[in-house]
């Protein structure tokens, strides 16, 4: 069974850092594209970062591009997003999403969410 | 940027009628290796979005035969054939053929009457 579990969320003031995780099980994580998306309350859904399998290539969100860096472990099946410069407006569930690729595209696998708050 | 347009934003429905959901993109989203690259997703209150469908028109696996996508170019449909209490939630297309970014529609609320 594919799993995602997520960590790292919590209240942290504006123009601070977190580090997100997520521990990826039940599939050969080394082999598939991962993604973050996020959802601040009450809001639709927004993509923000990429990265390929081997972790070469990272795509970013105008929104997040210089503030946040995705990074992945594939010998601890893990993703990581690094959110520096945070502002109110970061404020979201973010998840961890499994892409696809060329076959099926993003999400077809998504983890519960952690929840990150920016406030004074 | 792919703008992806979705009507309507609320649907509310009496158990066992169909619905259906229109996404339009402002791109085609047909790639050139024939596969097109939308996907929709259903999210319900408090829990994560599941992907119901994927390509257009597959279904994930797992997900009721009564769930159908069709469409091609830029103009997409999600139809339920009889709604259940259990498809309440919010539901949203995505395009993966122009990225990055990957965009989302603003979601579709579904309620029963």
């Amino acid at each position: 069974e594919v799993q995602l579990l997520e960590s790292g969320g919590g209240l942290v003031q504006p123009g601070g850092s977190l580090r997100l995780s997520c521990a990826g099980s039940g599939f050969t994580f080394s082999t598939y594209p991962m993604a973050w998306i996020r959802q601040a309350p009450g809001k639709g859904l927004e993509w923000v970062s990429r990265i390929h399998e081997n972790g070469a290539n990272t795509h970013y969100a105008d929104s997040v591009k210089g503030r946040f860096t995705i990074s992945r472990d594939n010998s601890k099946n893990s993703l990581y997003l690094q959110m520096n410069s945070l502002r109110a407006e970061d404020t979201a569930v973010y998840y961890c999403v499994r892409d696809g690729g060329m076959a099926t595209s993003l999400g077809d696998y998504w983890g519960q969410g952690t929840l990150v708050t920016v406030s004074s | 940027e792919v703008v992806m347009t979705q009507s309507p934003l609320s649907l509310p429905v009496t158990l066992g009628q169909p619905a259906s959901i229109s996404c339009t993109s402002s791109q085609s989203l047909v790639h050139s290796n024939g596969k097109i690259y939308l996907n929709w997703f259903h999210q319900r209150p408090g829990q994560s979005p599941r992907r119901l469908i994927y390509n257009a028109s597959n279904r994930d696996s797992g997900v009721p035969d009564r769930f159908s996508g069709s469409g091609s170019g830029t103009d997409f449909t999600l139809k339920i054939s009889r709604v259940e209490a259990e498809d309440v939630g919010v539901y949203y297309c995505m395009q993966g053929r122009q990225w990055p970014p990957y965009t989302f529609g603003q979601g579709t609320k579904l309620e029963i009457k």
